[in-house]
């Protein structure tokens, strides 16, 4: 069955210091992986998809699909980075786009 | 361009009671999702329309929970009977068809259950 695992509810992180936020996956054709943000009080919004390739806000996300995990990485944390973190699943079932997401890592940058 | 609107924000129920919530999507959006996100988790799927038609329900608890997107455009997610476990945020999302595109989040509507 699809699954994600996001092992960490917390990250604290000093502002500078690199951050990465770990996503692992369980699927056994071509996965379609996200990374989805909702900082306080705000919806929850895309972040990045690994097929577009691209860094939004710093953030990279490479699909490893030999150790089935998709980390999200920042070199130097921001105090704006501070949200719910969740990585999602996509890309598979015919007609359906849903998503499978992880429970969230709450990412905290301290000052 | 004007986001996903959803209402209500909140609402306190007591079990056993009945709820319904209302969801339009950005415009033009073909794809609506109904999520059920309970404390500490992850969002979960509950049903998928593509326009008016249903793709997706298989998560939906059928025997107490419904949906319909009449016209292809806004929404609603009825529960009758409401039970304790159903509290949770329910975030509606949209996407302009459902072949790998963004999908667009609502605020949610936060549903208490006594």
């Amino acid at each position: 069955a699809q699954r994600v695992t996001q092992p960490e509810k917390l990250l604290s992180v000093f502002k500078g210091a690199p951050v990465e936020l770990k996503c692992n996956y369980s699927y056994s054709g071509s996965p379609e992986l996200f990374w989805y943000v909702q900082y306080s009080r705000q919806r929850l919004q895309l972040l990045l998809r690994h097929i577009s390739r691209e860094s939004i806000k710093g953030f990279t996300a490479d699909l490893n699909k030999g150790e089935t995990s998709f980390h999200l990485k920042k070199p130097f944390a921001q105090e704006e980075d501070s949200a719910m973190y969740y990585c999602a699943l996509g890309g598979y079932g015919g007609a359906t786009n849903k998503l499978i997401f992880g429970t969230g890592t709450l990412l905290a940058v301290q000052p | 361009e004007a986001g996903v609107a959803q209402s209500p924000r909140y609402k306190i129920i007591e079990k056993r009671q009945s709820v319904a919530f209302w969801c339009n999507p950005i415009s033009g959006h073909a794809t609506l999702y109904w999520y059920q996100q309970i404390l500490g988790q992850g969002p979960k799927l509950l049903i998928q329309f593509q326009n008016n038609g249903v793709v997706d329900d298989s998560q939906l608890p059928k025997d107490r929970f419904s949906a319909e997107r009449l016209k292809g455009v806004d929404s609603t997610l009825k529960i009758q009977p409401a039970k304790l476990e159903d509290s949770a945020v329910y975030l509606c999302a949209s996407s302009l068809d459902w072949v790998q595109e963004t999908q667009y989040f609502g605020p949610g509507t936060r549903l208490l259950v006594l």
